[in-house]
């Protein structure tokens, strides 16, 4: 079965840092575009970063030089390295595949406030 | 980049037929879309990648009372025979190089 799965969310004090993690299965993420998105308590969706099938990535403006995407194909798992974690980046975050998000994991929460 | 526009809100009755709007900005009428549905309290689910050319191609699992049409820099999403499980958050999105943006999303009541 074709599945992400997010874990790493909890509650941080501003300023803090922050690991999210994201499993697949039933694809390899390493051969997809692979993003996350996140989505404020009662707001829209807004992207956050990209990992092309080639490597490289890219970063919404709100995130760049704070946050980092990575991938693991050992483990066949994403990642976003969180720093200077800001009020404004609570949210729930999602991991999804593809240009058009065609797969979604179900979410992990990150609250930061102190 | 692209801007995405759609209503906040629509409502429609059990059983009828409902079409939600995505409009693409200026310069990029051109551009394939996907839509998206959240449930309440659920993580969002891929319906279907639309083409400009009024193509699309649905997700996995996705009923046939949900399709897809273009015209210009419009991009719709019609459900038919609506159920109450449609009762959702429906949000388009495209991307343009290096950025990826979504429109505001249309709350849909099933009446």
């Amino acid at each position: 079965e074709v599945q992400l799965v997010e874990s790493g969310g909890t509650l941080v004090q501003p300023g803090g840092s922050l690991r999210l993690s994201c499993a697949a299965s039933g694809f390899t993420v390493s051969s997809n575009y692979m993003s996350w998105v996140r989505q404020a308590p009662g707001k829209g969706l807004e992207w956050v970063s990209v990992v092309y099938s080639g490597g490289t990535t890219d970063y919404a403006d709100s995130v760049k030089g704070r946050f980092t995407i990575s991938r693991d194909t050992s483990k066949n798992t994403l990642y976003l390295q969180m720093n200077s974690l800001r009020a404004e980046d609570t949210a729930v975050y999602y991991c999804a595949r593809d240009r058009t998000f065609d797969i979604w994991g179900q979410g992990t929460m990150v609250t930061v406030s102190s | 980049q692209p801007v995405l526009t759609q209503s906040s809100s629509a409502s429609a009755s059990l059983g009828s037929s409902v079409k939600l709007t995505c409009t693409l900005s200026s310069g990029h009428s051109g551009y394939t879309i996907a839509w998206h549905q959240q449930q309440p309290g659920k993580a969002p689910r891929h319906l279907m990648k639309l083409e400009g050319s009024g193509r699309y191609n649905k997700g996995s699992g996705v009923p046939d009372r949900f399709s897809g049409s273009s015209s210009g820099a419009d991009r719709y999403l019609t459900i038919s025979n609506l159920q109450s499980e449609d009762e959702a958050d429906y949000y388009c999105e495209t991307w343009d190089s290096n950025i990826w943006v979504f429109g505001g999303g249309t709350k849909l009541t099933v009446l």
